[in-house]
């Protein structure tokens, strides 16, 4: 079974900075598919970024982009000059396509300060 | 955007009671889902559907029923609540292929007390 860990609970940074979230995932499939989805403090969630594991060419959304490391199995966000919207949960999610079912990280929070 | 929509939003209810949250989506995808949220757990699958007559369980169904009545509407029951199924309930949609996005409702919180 896949599994995704994300091994920060929480995390802040100052508004107009970069952070990066990390997330590592556990798979023995070669096609999948990585997420990123923000939780705001209204609780819907909201996709941020979408990733093929087949394409090598990381995933750029604006302000958001990922680092992903297919060997490594690591698929990190990074959110440059920050904003007091960016202010969220955010989880890490991997899906198998042929179940099409997400399997979710238990999240990170960030704290954007000004 | 309100093209999956869930009902109702807040929900209060006592052990024992049956209780029915609804999702409608007008998004015309043929694949809809069931999540609930805990804190510190992220999302975990309770069923999903891939058309109104397939219905698979997911990670955590026990305790747990669901009814397609039809493309736009997926509903999950929980037949006799219990306190540990407080939670985030969220419904999801997503198009008839894998590896496509799925789009999440606004959710409901249910207290069980």
């Amino acid at each position: 079974a896949q599994t995704v860990t994300q091994s920060q609970p929480e995390m802040s940074v100052q508004e107009a900075e970069t952070v990066t979230l990390s997330c590592t995932y556990d798979t023995s499939e070669s096609n999948y598919y990585l997420f990123w989805y923000k939780q705001p403090p209204s609780r819907q969630m909201i996709l941020v970024i979408r990733q093929e594991a087949y394409k090598q060419q990381n995933a750029t959304e604006n302000r958001f982009s990922v680092n992903f490391q297919k060997a490594a199995k690591s698929f990190s966000l990074k959110i440059s000059d920050s904003q007091l919207g960016d202010t969220a949960m955010y989880f890490c999610a991997f899906m198998n396509p042929a179940s099409g079912k997400l399997v979710f990280g238990a999240g990170t929070i960030l704290r954007v300060k000004s | 955007d309100a093209d999956v929509t869930q009902t109702p939003r807040n929900r209060i209810t006592k052990t024992g009671k049956r209780i029915m949250l609804e999702c409608s989506q007008t998004k015309g995808h043929d694949r809809m889902y069931w999540y609930r949220q805990d804190p510190g757990l992220g999302l975990r699958l309770i069923y999903y559907s891939f058309d109104v007559k397939d219905i698979n369980k997911g990670e955590i169904s026990d305790g747990y029923s669901v009814s397609r009545q039809a493309q736009a509407k997926f509903s999950l029951s929980l037949e006799s609540a219990i306190p540990n199924q407080t939670a985030l309930y969220f419904c999801a949609t997503s198009v008839g292929q894998g590896g496509e996005t799925q789009y999440f409702g606004p959710g409901t919180r249910l207290l069980v007390l």
